[in-house]
């Protein structure tokens, strides 16, 4: 296991329930990350968080709304899923990218496997 | 927008073989390259990171190389081992904010013993 956790692992829901995800890294990094991963595509990067200031969101559907309390906890709240959202929805940190700062390798969590119903 | 590319999309080799994975990326505008190792079902693991003015990295019979002009990386693995069985994955990280990355769909190695 890496220094970043990921709970639950395994998730079912209905296309009507309300669940979160929760990702912490206990590296001391101040960059963390979502991504969704699907069968037979690319890993897709979906928020981006800087010292706990969301920097970017890659075109996601309101129905995922993340949260980053501090900077070791992050948090995707789900709400209205669809059955293609289904996928492995996996956390990283990281160092941020500072103005002439060295940039630091990602941290991935083991990942969340969520399946819509 | 970056495109990054990973071929072969599968490989079988035996084990004990020498083996190259090939990555390819569209814009050589990046800040760095690194490579992950992905188990059925797991997270990613970070095996190598190749900052974009370094030419390789070395981590134990791991060997990764970044031609940046030429946009593309190369992950040799020496003496493959059953072990090595995975989904191995190319990510690079995009100068502009450096906080957008981009991953190939990665290769499925498969070491038979």
């Amino acid at each position: 296991e890496t220094g970043v956790t990921q709970t639950p692992r395994h998730l079912v829901m209905g296309m009507t329930n309300k669940k979160s995800l929760k990702c912490e890294q206990h590296l001391g990094h101040n960059a963390m990350y979502w991504y969704k991963q699907s069968a037979k595509k690319p890993l897709e990067l979906m928020f981006v968080y800087n010292f706990k200031e969301q920097t970017e969101n890659n075109s996601v559907p309101s129905r995922f709304s993340p949260e980053c309390p501090n900077s070791s906890h992050l948090f995707l709240h789900l709400h209205t899923l669809q059955p293609e959202d289904s996928a492995l929805y996996l956390c990283a940190s990281s160092q941020p990218r500072l103005g002439g700062s060295p940039s630091y390798e990602q941290y991935f969590g083991p990942g969340t496997r969520l399946t819509v119903t | 927008k970056q495109e990054v590319t990973q071929i072969p999309a599968a490989l079988s080799v035996p084990e004990g073989e020498n083996l190259v994975l090939n990555c390819s990326f569209t814009d050589s505008a990046i800040y760095n390259l690194q490579w992950f190792r992905q188990d059925p079902g797991k997270g990613l693991t970070s095996l190598l990171l190749i900052q974009s003015s370094q030419r390789e990295q070395t981590s134990g019979r791991l060997n990764a190389s970044l031609d940046k002009s030429s946009g593309r990386s190369t992950l040799y693995i020496a003496a493959s081992q059953p072990g090595d069985s995975a989904t191995y994955l190319c990510a690079v990280r995009e100068v502009l904010t450096g906080n957008q990355f981009y991953f190939g769909t990665g290769t499925s190695l498969t070491v038979i013993p």
